[in-house]
């Protein structure tokens, strides 16, 4: 069955300090990998994705993310957070055999100040 | 260029009715999909719509329905509304249906069913 596992509901990191936000996934294939950001009352926003090539990919805000094939995962990152970085994250996978598409539970970034 | 807009935002409604939510893509995308957000269930994928044929169908029920117009413009609607069916709604466009294009989410529809 396909899955996507955030496995942290929340993270908290003090402003300044590197932050990560973990995701695994079960997919069959070479799936496409998003990372999508929520603010309150709002919908969801396009951060980054990997498609093929560079497991490093560098997305909007200064966000980027790793891509692991070995360990099936495709972790969030950011050198140093910002309080305005503070919000709930998803992680998405997108099988290419059928364009089913799946999104993580979801993990509640806190940067502190 | 104007971002996706769904209609309306809030939406209350009783057990038994049923609602229709609207959503208009971004100008030129031509595929629209449908997402059920909840606390306990997270992101559910509804359906995905392109030029006007249903390319993708999560696992709902079929009081679940959408349809999608020339102008690609979307709705869906909800029959026989069950008080599990409280949710934000959120519509999302892209050019293209699949694929490793990106999508772009309205502010979602908040459906509160008494």
């Amino acid at each position: 069955a396909q899955s996507v596992a955030q496995p942290e509901d929340q993270v908290n990191v003090a402003e300044g300090n590197p932050l990560t936000v973990k995701c695994t996934y079960s997919v069959s294939g070479n799936p496409y990998l998003f990372w999508y950001v929520q603010y309150p009352n709002r919908g969801l926003q396009f951060l980054l994705k990997y498609i093929t090539g560079d497991n490093l990919v560098k997305g909007s805000y200064g966000f980027e993310a790793e891509f692991n094939k070995s360990q099936t995962s495709f972790h969030l990152k950011k050198p140093s957070a910002l309080v305005s970085d503070s919000a709930l994250y998803f992680c998405a996978v997108r099988r290419t055999d059928n364009n089913d598409m799946r999104f993580g539970a979801g993990t509640r970034l806190t940067v502190k100040p | 260029k104007a971002g996706v807009t769904q209609t309306p935002r809030y939406l209350i409604k009783t057990r038994g009715q049923q609602v229709t939510l609207s959503c208009s893509p971004i100008s030129g995308h031509r595929s629209v999909s449908w997402y059920q957000q909840t606390p306990g269930q997270g992101l559910q994928f509804l359906f995905e719509y392109f030029s006007e044929t249903q390319r993708n169908k999560g696992n709902f029920p079929g009081r679940f329905s959408g349809r999608q117009f020339s102008n690609s413009r979307s709705e869906m609607n909800v029959s026989t509304l069950e008080l599990g069916d409280s949710a934000l709604y959120l519509c999302a466009s892209s050019l293209f249906a699949g694929g490793p294009g990106e999508q772009f989410f309205g502010p979602g529809t908040r459906l509160t069913v008494l």
